[in-house]
């Protein structure tokens, strides 16, 4: 069963603190990604990856990076995480290329910045 | 900008009844279109994929339409249940860029 898997389920953290959420896909997928989803707002990707070490910027990087150090890997990183930064974080992997398949969907993350 | 929009207010049917969402999008060229399903507190899962030469695609009680001229895909469920209740997300392509529209509440009532 083809499965994408986040570090945590629930996380809280204070303002300021450097926040690294955790994806990792068994699936052997080239393509991740990340977005937040927040009420009203539906899903906006945040980074993107289609290869290892190769990453794109999405709509929303603003005070977030990401590292792809291994295909199965792809990790989310807030460098000084703010109040406006709570919210539900998923991850998805997918298959390369413009045909793509679908996507696959990780648990999800929800992030309180307290 | 690239923009994907769905239907802004939650549907409220009664069981047995159709369905219909709606997706419309502007500057993108897709090659094809997704449609996803998300229950509360849980990632979304894959429902359909419909290409750009396809007018029409069915999966069991779902049906989504394609029109590239109009710009926009419509999503039914036929003969609903309760069980049907989520939220629906449609989803496009922009080279390895894959974005969602906000998405559409549906309740059915038994």
């Amino acid at each position: 069963d083809v499965k994408v898997t986040q570090s945590s389920r629930y996380l809280v953290k204070r303002t300021g603190e450097k926040v690294f959420l955790e994806c990792v896909q068994d699936m052997d997928h080239e393509n991740m990604f990340w977005y937040r989803q927040d009420p009203g707002l539906g899903l906006r990707l945040i980074y993107f990856s289609y290869d290892v070490k190769m990453k794109e910027k999405g709509d929303i990087p603003e005070g977030y990076s990401v590292s792809r150090e291994k295909k199965e890997r792809f990790s989310l990183i807030l460098e000084s995480a703010s109040t406006n930064q709570t919210s539900m974080y998923l991850c998805a992997s997918s298959l390369e290329g413009h045909e793509n398949t679908e996507a696959f969907f990780g648990q999800g993350t929800r992030l309180t910045v307290v | 900008s690239q923009k994907i929009e769905q239907n802004s207010e939650a549907l409220n049917i009664q069981e047995g009844k159709t369905a219909t969402l709606t997706c419309n999008y502007t500057n993108y060229s897709p090659a094809y279109l997704q449609w996803y399903r998300q229950d509360p507190g849980r990632g979304p899962v894959f429902l359909l994929l419909i290409r750009e030469n396809e007018k029409e695609k069915r999966k069991e009680r779902l049906k989504v339409t394609f029109d590239t001229t109009l710009k926009q895909s419509l999503f039914h469920i036929t003969a609903s249940q309760p069980a049907d209740s989520a939220t629906y997300l449609c989803a496009l392509s922009n080279d390895y860029k894959l974005s969602f529209g906000a998405g559409t509440t549906v309740t059915v009532r038994a």
